[in-house]
C-alpha cells in the first residue's frame, strides 16, 4: 500500500482556474513537503511543514498556498493557473531527526491549458 | 546557492554490465539521498547516505562528504534499471529541514 497518497494522479485545468491537489501521508511522519517538477528542470522544494506549522517557502508566488487540516495532510492550493503551473507535484514526508530520509508521493501531474 | 552535478548525463548498458553514476555538491555539511524515476513515474528513494558506504539489493553508494562526492554503484545492471537516478542534498546538521536540492539527473538505459 502507498504509503504517501497523492490525489489526484493526473489534472487538467483551464488557465485562470483554481485547483488543490491532495496530500496524505501515513508514515506517521511529522514534517511534510511539496516540490515541483517541471520539463526539463530539477526537482525544486516549494514548502516545507513541521506539526502543521509552515517552516519555509521557496515559492515566489503567493499563489500556491499549502493547507494542514491534520498532521499527516498536507494540501496544496493553486489559483489563478497559468501555463508555465504545468508540473508534476511531489509531495514528501519525513521524520525529523530520523536517519530514514525522505519519502516522496507518487506526484500529481497538473497541465493547464 | 547550493549546487548538485550529476555525471554522466545519460548513459546506456548492456544488459549484466555494472554502472556508476557520480553527484558532486557544492556545501559541506550535508545530507545525500539517491532516488530513482521511471518516465512519467513517481520518486522512489534509493538509498539515505549522508556519509560512507551503504547497500540495498545491487546498489551500493559511497558519500565522502569532506571531498563534496557521492557514488551509486549499479552492479549486474537489468532492463528495469532502465530510468532516471538523482542524487539530493541538504545543508545542515540538525533536524531534517525537507529542502533538498536535487540535481539534474543520470539517465539510464539498459538495454538486453
Amino acid at each position: 500500500d502507498p504509503k504517501i497518497i497523492q490525489k489526484p494522479k493526473y489534472l487538467v485545468a483551464v488557465t485562470g482556474s483554481e485547483k488543490i491537489l491532495i496530500c496524505e501521508q501515513y508514515l506517521g511522519h511529522n514534517a511534510m513537503y511539496w516540490y515541483r517538477q517541471s520539463a526539463k528542470k530539477p526537482l525544486e522544494f516549494m514548502f516545507s511543514y513541521s506539526y502543521q506549522k509552515l517552516m519555509d517557502n521557496q515559492t515566489a508566488s503567493s499563489r500556491f498556498q499549502p493547507q494542514s487540516s491534520k498532521k499527516n495532510h498536507l494540501d496544496l492550493q493553486i489559483t489563478a493557473l497559468k501555463p508555465d503551473d504545468s508540473a508534476t507535484y511531489f509531495c514528501a514526508s519525513s521524520q525529523d531527526g530520523g536517519g530514514a530520509g525522505y519519502t516522496f508521493g507518487s506526484g500529481t501531474r497538473l497541465l493547464v491549458i | 546557492g547550493q549546487q548538485v552535478q550529476q555525471s554522466p548525463a545519460s548513459l546506456v548498458l548492456q544488459e549484466g554490465e555494472n554502472a556508476e553514476l557520480q553527484c558532486n555538491f557544492s556545501s559541506t555539511a550535508t545530507r545525500l539521498q539517491w532516488f530513482y524515476q521511471r518516465p512519467g513515474g513517481s520518486l522512489v528513494s534509493l538509498l539515505y547516505n549522508p556519509s560512507g558506504t551503504k547497500h540495498t539489493g545491487r546498489l551500493t553508494s559511497t558519500t565522502v562528504t569532506k571531498e563534496r562526492r557521492s557514488s551509486l554503484h549499479i552492479s549486474s545492471s537489468q532492463t528495469t534499471d532502465s530510468g532516471t537516478y538523482f542524487c539530493a542534498m541538504e545543508r545542515g546538521t540538525g533536524g531534517l529541514s525537507g529542502k533538498l536540492t536535487f540535481g539534474e539527473g543520470t539517465q539510464v538505459t539498459v538495454i538486453s
